[in-house]
């Protein structure tokens, strides 16, 4: 397997843009969660989908983002309008109800200028 | 929800020396304690985990503990090389949530030759 894969891994746009981060988990892995990371804040849980449902989303930081998960396969992680306070890197991660890792994707570092 | 608290922010010693990371949780239902390692422009990666029924765990030069009672874990890093550098990150969750992670804030380790 791949791994978890993002897409795409950089992306610079200008503020008030509408950005859409890209995420295939690990077949057969069941969790799926969307983190953001930034000096200041560390690493932060934004939305949770377990079996492709969201599960937790209290870490999103306000309607601006939404994240949907149609399939096993797929997710995305959307930001409109994009604010510079966005940028960070978000990453994606799965794992699966037999094994509590979690795998991490490359990440996807986000400009918003 | 849960919160994680991890001292120090950084952390610098010299080659050979041993490091500790110090982790703290909120939630006394959280029992799966895993650490990741971040180098630089990489994705975390899982190095070591410990579950609540286990006080101890070793994997060659890395360590960790847990005392549920006091609610703290600790990374303890033996023989230091410089390919130790890299910013580690603690982790709490419980099974009933999912593996859904709240990480620390990160130690940034510096190992110097």
């Amino acid at each position: 397997d791949a791994g978890v894969i993002q897409s795409p891994r950089h992306e610079v746009t200008e503020m008030g843009q509408e950005v859409t981060l890209r995420c295939k988990p690990i077949s057969g892995h069941n969790s799926l969660f969307w983190y953001r990371q930034t000096m200041m804040r560390g690493l932060e849980l934004l939305i949770y989908f377990n079996n492709n449902v969201p599960i937790d989303d209290s870490g999103m930081p306000e309607d601006r983002f939404s994240a949907k998960m149609p399939n096993a396969s797929f997710s995305t992680l959307k930001i409109q309008p994009s604010e510079p306070r966005d940028s960070a890197v978000y990453f994606c991660a799965s794992t699966s109800r037999w094994n509590t890792e979690a795998f991490f994707g490359q990440g996807t570092r986000l400009t918003v200028v | 929800g849960e919160n994680v608290e991890q001292h120090p922010s950084t952390l610098s010693v010299q080659e050979g020396d041993s490091a500790v990371i110090k982790c703290t949780y909120s939630d006394s239902a959280s029992n799966y304690f895993p650490w990741y390692k971040q180098e630089l422009g990489k994705r975390p990666q899982l190095i070591i985990d410990i579950r609540s029924n286990v006080g101890e765990k070793k994997d060659q030069r890395i360590a960790v503990t847990l005392n549920k009672t006091a609610k703290h874990f600790s990374l303890h890093i033996t023989e230091t090389q410089p390919e130790d550098s890299a910013v580690y990150f603690c982790a709490a969750t419980t099974n009933n949530a999912g593996n859904m992670l709240t990480f620390g804030g990160g130690t940034r380790l510096m190992v110097k030759p």
